[in-house]
């Protein structure tokens, strides 16, 4: 089983709304990723974990806050977004982050989001 | 710091035909990996092909087979007997160990019929 699973697969939502993603994955993986992609552009990271714990996050703004309960959950809350964060939010996961060796990356089929 | 180029943000090729994509990187490392997603209209992303710089063999997957050249920073996919699930865009990235992924802004393939 290589699957990526992520809900819901749309979500339209008011800028004072509180929502959250999630992305699940059962291949024992112990990385997980979120991305954001604007329609036409390659995939944005936005936060790594590692072993259930933030690894990294890219400098993204408090509105969006990770969460990962467990090895195989990954859950993305939303709390006042704007308008331009619309986009596709991809969910990916990996073996390991890996270290001189890179491990590929699972892509789950995305979340797309409208703030309205 | 690292930038991967496609300049090739379209390309069309007849069902059956051979179509090669382009792909240029830049960096000072000397150990890295390039890879090749497909990103199929509303279908997840998925890996196509990858290669370790250290390998001086180009990769190889069925129809998918790339030319890297390393001292050139260039890494093309060529995809042959196109077929009409080839329709997608695709994306070069670069890696290095456990650095996040770099990706080029994608060729959208067009398959005719």
């Amino acid at each position: 089983d290589t699957e990526v699973t992520q809900t819901p697969k749309h979500l339209v939502m008011g800028m004072t709304n509180k929502k959250s993603l999630k992305c699940e994955q059962h291949m024992g993986h112990r990385a997980m990723y979120w991305y954001k992609q604007k329609a036409k552009k390659p995939p944005e990271l936005m936060f790594v974990y590692s072993y259930e714990k933030l690894s990294i996050n890219e400098s993204v703004p408090s509105r969006f806050s990770p969460e990962c309960p467990n090895s195989s959950l990954l859950n993305l809350h939303l709390h006042a977004l704007q308008p331009e964060d619309s986009a596709l939010y991809l969910c990916a996961s990996s073996q390991d982050l890996g270290g001189t060796f890179s491990y590929e990356q699972y892509f789950g089929p995305g979340t797309r989001l409208t703030v309205t | 710091a690292q930038t991967v180029t496609q300049s090739q943000p379209e390309m069309s090729v007849q069902e059956a035909e051979t179509v090669t994509l382009s792909c240029t990187y830049d960096t000072s490392e000397s150990d890295y990996y390039l890879f090749w997603y497909k990103q199929p209209p509303s279908r997840q992303m998925i890996l196509v092909i990858r290669q370790e710089a250290y390998k001086q063999q180009n990769a190889t997957e069925n129809r998918f087979s790339v030319n890297f050249q390393k001292a050139a920073k260039s890494f093309s996919l060529k995809i042959s007997d196109s077929q009409l699930g080839d329709a997608a865009m695709y994306f070069c990235a670069y890696r290095r160990g456990d650095d996040k992924i770099i990706f080029g802004k994608g060729t959208r393939l067009h398959i005719l019929p």
